[in-house]
């Protein structure tokens, strides 16, 4: 099955400044590779995500980048915000049967 | 996007019982699926709820210990049989599919809270 490893587990920015979290999977069919965003307490939430016929995709100050020959995809924030702070999951799926496998996700903290 | 509602939101149960969460959307769906997601960890897919059929599990989850429901295109149910202190943790289930939203997206419940004492 899919593994799907994210780095760092943690990690700390300074309001402002940018963060980024970085995931590998292992299942070369998978194409279709959505971020969650997760706020202490609450169900996780859509933020972005991006398909295998696609390099890049941004959304304001997110943006989503793909390396579909090394299999790795990567979240970029940035003009990071206190409201930010929250634990960020990645994960990966198949179209068909669409089961997502997700990272074991990174702790941000923005210190305003 | 549907609208989502799990319940209960939360319940504590003793060592032996079953509970039973329901997940309901507001709008037919095509697929709906269940996560557990332990104290500070990520989500772990349980299985898939197959609307007239049998749900598919993942490896390490079994229909015993997790039968599944799903009966119509917005309803389904998860219960947690014979519960041990192992099986605290949070149990969201995720929708998708529903008509207006790409097929391979996925949006969560707000989760139920289980405490097994």
């Amino acid at each position: 099955g899919e593994n799907v490893e994210q780095h760092p587990s943690t990690l700390s920015v300074q309001e402002g400044d940018s963060a980024v979290i970085k995931c590998t999977y292992s299942d070369s069919a998978s194409n279709y590779f959505p971020w969650y965003k997760q706020e202490l307490g609450k169900r996780p939430q859509l933020i972005i995500d991006i398909r295998s016929n696609v390099g890049e995709k941004k959304d304001q100050r997110i943006a989503v980048t793909l390396n579909k020959t090394a299999k790795h995809f990567s979240l970029h924030i940035t003009e990071t915000q206190p409201e930010d702070s929250a634990v960020y999951f990645c994960a990966a799926s198949r179209n068909t049967g669409n089961q997502f496998y997700f990272g074991t996700g990174t702790s941000l903290t923005v210190i305003p | 996007s549907a609208v989502i509602s799990q319940k209960p939101s939360r319940d504590i149960c003793q060592r032996g019982t079953s509970l039973t969460i329901q997940c309901q959307v507001d709008s037919q769906v095509t697929m709906m699926f269940w996560y557990r997601q332990q104290p500070g960890q990520s989500l772990t897919l349980i299985a898939t709820a197959n609307q007239g059929s049998e749900a598919t599990y993942e490896s390490g989850f079994v229909i015993d210990k997790f039968p599944i429901s799903r009966p119509n295109l917005t309803f389904s149910t998860l219960t947690v049989s014979n519960m041990s202190p192992e099986d605290s943790s949070i149990y969201l289930c995720s929708v998708g599919g529903e008509r207006g939203t790409a097929a391979y997206e996925q949006y969560f419940g707000p989760g139920t809270r289980l405490t097994v004492t």
